[in-house]
C-alpha cells in the first residue's frame, strides 16, 4: 500500500482479554518494526523484523507480548491477559531495509485502552 | 545506556519567528544516523529531517536545519519561520544502519498566531 496501515485505530478492552493489533507495512518494505508510546512519553521499542524472523525482540517487556510476521509483510502484535498498564499507542514502522539511512515510515498507531 | 535526551519538555514561539529544539545523545557506535520526527494531535509521526553522522555538513530541509555537533553529541532542530502547522510534539531520534531507532521523550511546541 502507499502507506502503514494499523487496525483496529481504538481498541477498548477488559483486564485479562487477549488483543491483537495488525499492521499492513509499505509494499516492498522488508523491516517492520513496533512501538508502545505511553501518554507524554516517546516510543519505545518493542520487536523489529527483518523479512519473516525477529531480528530484535530486546523490547518486548514480558512473555504475554508476542509478535509475527508468517510471510514476510503484514504483522501481528500479540497480547495475552492485558493488565491495565498495557494502555498505551501501539505503533508500527517499517523501512525499506536496503538504504543505510534507516528511515522509518509509520503508521497511524492503534490507541489500546485496558479497562 | 544508549539514551537520547530532549531537555525542552515544552516550547512556543510565536508565528514566522526561529526557535530551536534541543537534543543530546549517548551512544559508543561511530557510524550511526540521527532524526527529527514530528507527531502531530492525529499521532502519525513524520520524518521531519535526518542526518549521516559521518557527514560534517548539517543537514538541511526547507525552513528545518540541523546543528550537529558530533564530539558534543548534541543535534538541535532549527526551525525558521515558524507556521501555525508546525505546532506538534517533536522527537529526535538515532540509530544504526538496519537496527532500531531510539526516541527521545519529545518537545510539545506550540506556535502561537
Amino acid at each position: 500500500g502507499a502507506g502503514v496501515s494499523q487496525t483496529p485505530s481504538n481498541k477498548v478492552t477488559e483486564k485479562g482479554k487477549y488483543v491483537e493489533l495488525r499492521c499492513d507495512p509499505i509494499s516492498g518494505h522488508t523491516a517492520l518494526y513496533w512501538y508502545r508510546q505511553s501518554l507524554g512519553q516517546g516510543p519505545e521499542f518493542l520487536i523489529y523484523f527483518q523479512g519473516t524472523g525477529a531480528a530484535d525482540d530486546s523490547g518486548l517487556p514480558n512473555d504475554r507480548f508476542f509478535a509475527v510476521r508468517p510471510e514476510g509483510s503484514v504483522s501481528t502484535l500479540k497480547i495475552q491477559r492485558t493488565e491495565r498498564g498495557d494502555s498505551a499507542v501501539y505503533l508500527c514502522a517499517s523501512s525499506d531495509g536496503n538504504s543505510g539511512a534507516n528511515v522509518l515510515t509509520f503508521g497511524a498507531g492503534s490507541r489500546l485502552t485496558v479497562l | 545506556a544508549q539514551t537520547v535526551t530532549q531537555s525542552q519538555p515544552e516550547m512556543s514561539v510565536q508565528e514566522a519567528e526561529t526557535v530551536t529544539l534541543s537534543c543530546t545523545y549517548d551512544t559508543s557506535e561511530s557510524n550511526y544516523y540521527l532524526f527529527w520526527y514530528k507527531q502531530p494531535p492525529s499521532r502519525q509521526m513524520i520524518l521531519v529531517i535526518r542526518q549521516e553522522a559521518y557527514k560534517q555538513q548539517n543537514a538541511t530541509e526547507n525552513r528545518f536545519s540541523v546543528n550537529f555537533q558530533k564530539a558534543a553529541k548534541s543535534f538541535s532542530l532549527k526551525i525558521s519561520d515558524s507556521q501555525l502547522g508546525d505546532t506538534a510534539m517533536y522527537f529526535c531520534a538515532w540509530g544504526t544502519s538496519g537496527s532500531r531507532l531510539t526516541f527521545g521523550e519529545g518537545t510539545q511546541l506550540t506556535v502561537n498566531p
